[in-house]
């Protein structure tokens, strides 16, 4: 079994859809999270950033972490064209210098 | 200020030859990552160097991966007797200090071929 479980997809939506990506993790340790963006031929970009449990709010994108579950979503409203890339999960188990755990990655296309 | 940079940005090589990839980190970042990604897969982590320890090399898949970093500057990947399935994109990452040193800032990565 996987350290981060991830659907690979393709997920494809229409534009303006509510778009919902999730991770599962087993290492319980794990206490920051993070999601990446990674458009095709170009490496990722940190999306957001989030401690332990709970929501983060960034525009038209939320991230939440449910330690009690181990399970992370990142959800993106209002989706534009310009979304369309492959979203990663990232955790570690502290935010100095640790060794971060990705999944395999989401591969979105939003549709105009 | 400047990114993440990587040299050179696509490598064709042959079966069997070396192959030498470079990262230059953010200015100021203690850590550096390397990654390994291939063709619709995540990232595989290869190696981390934090700062002036020991370097965490548990992710190179063999003795023909090797890499350096001079202090908190410039990192090196080395592979030697390169095989086919090395072909993949190498990606590196830094890192800054402090609380949110997990927060990594990646480089455009090299695409390297092995024929």
């Amino acid at each position: 079994q996987k350290e981060v479980e991830q659907d690979p997809g393709p997920l494809s939506v229409p534009e303006g859809a509510i778009v919902s990506l999730n991770c599962t993790y087993s290492n319980s340790a794990f206490q920051y999270f993070m999601w990446y963006r990674q458009y095709s031929r170009k490496g990722p970009e940190l999306l957001m950033y989030t401690y332990s449990s709970g929501n983060k709010e960034d525009g038209r994108f939320t991230a939440q972490v449910d330690k009690s579950s181990k399970y992370i979503s990142l959800f993106i409203r209002d989706s534009q064209p310009s979304d369309s890339a492959t979203y990663l999960c990232a955790m570690s188990e502290s935010g100095g210098y640790q060794k971060v755990t990705f999944g395999t990655g989401t591969k979105l296309q939003v549709i105009p | 200020g400047a990114g993440v940079s990587q040299s050179p940005s696509n490598k064709v090589t042959e079966k069997g030859k070396d192959v030498e990839l470079r990262c230059d980190p953010i200015s100021g970042h203690t850590a550096l990552y390397w990654y390994r990604q291939r063709l619709g897969q995540g990232l595989e982590f290869l190696i981390y160097f934090q700062g002036n320890s020991a370097p965490d090399k548990s992710g190179l898949p063999s003795d023909r991966f090797s890499a350096e970093r001079t202090g908190e500057s410039v990192s090196t990947l080395t592979i030697q007797r390169t095989q086919q399935e090395d072909s993949a994109v190498y990606l590196c990452a830094s890192s800054p200090s402090g609380t949110r040193g997990s927060e990594q800032f990646f480089g455009p990565g090299t695409r390297l071929t092995v024929l």
